[in-house]
């Protein structure tokens, strides 16, 4: 069964430094999310990604994050100029563009530790 | 605007017997309902989605959850309880049935299951 992949499982970085986690969806699916949980709060939304394009975006996800798809299989999550409060499991996920467009497909996740 | 309300943050049952997660959802459109589990350092698997089509809901593992509209509820249950359902449960909603809309997640129900 066709499954969302995220790499690295878990990235250590300093504050002020910049990281990219990437992550390659299920592969005819066409639109692609972030979502972060910080450690005992709720999984947010961060920003859909639909034909090269933010399609929606949460207020957290401000000018420091950037999304792309650099190729026809990877999507990744930059983060410029890391903080501690961006210490956050991050997930992507992907869903297609029918009838089950809203079922949306995880990744295993993807740990951030910003020291 | 959407949201979710997990009723219980932690729930715990002895194997055998049965189980009920309890959600309660507001939305101002016709939303899909999804119940996702998070087994330890696992990703996020859907385990049932619900649309329009009935208002019962059968998903994987033996889960099935009903939606309850007057109630605004969409509860999560199993007759009989296994450990390997030991996990946490996260509630979601989508304001949109059929689009690619951002998820709304609860704050989770951590499922204990005992001997």
């Amino acid at each position: 069964e066709p499954e969302v992949t995220q790499t690295p499982s878990h990235q250590v970085t300093q504050m002020g430094q910049e990281v990219i986690l990437r992550c390659v969806p299920i592969s005819n699916h066409l639109y692609f999310y972030w979502y972060r949980q910080i450690l005992g709060q709720k999984v947010e939304f961060l920003v859909s990604f639909y034909n090269n394009e933010i399609s929606e975006k949460s207020e957290i996800f401000d000018d420091q994050f950037s999304v792309e798809r650099p190729d026809g299989s990877n999507f990744t999550l930059k983060i410029r100029s890391t903080k501690l409060e961006d210490s956050a499991m991050y997930f992507c996920a992907s869903s297609d563009g029918g009838e089950r467009t809203d079922t949306q497909y995880f990744g295993p996740g993807t740990r951030l530790t910003v020291l | 605007a959407q949201s979710v309300t997990q009723l219980d943050s932690h729930v715990s049952v002895s194997e055998g017997t049965p189980v009920l997660l309890r959600c309660n959802y507001s939305s101002s459109y016709s939303p899909s309902l999804f119940w996702y589990v998070q087994h330890p350092n696992k990703g996020l698997q859907l385990l049932l989605k619900y649309t329009s089509a009935a208002t019962l809901v059968k998903g994987i593992n033996g889960f099935e959850a009903e939606f309850k509209k007057s109630e605004t509820s969409f509860h999560l249950t199993k007759p009989s309880a296994h450990m390997s359902d030991a996990a946490e449960y996260f509630c979601v909603v989508s304001p949109h049935t059929g689009t690619a809309s951002k998820l709304t997640f609860g704050t989770g129900t951590r499922l204990q299951v005992t001997l």
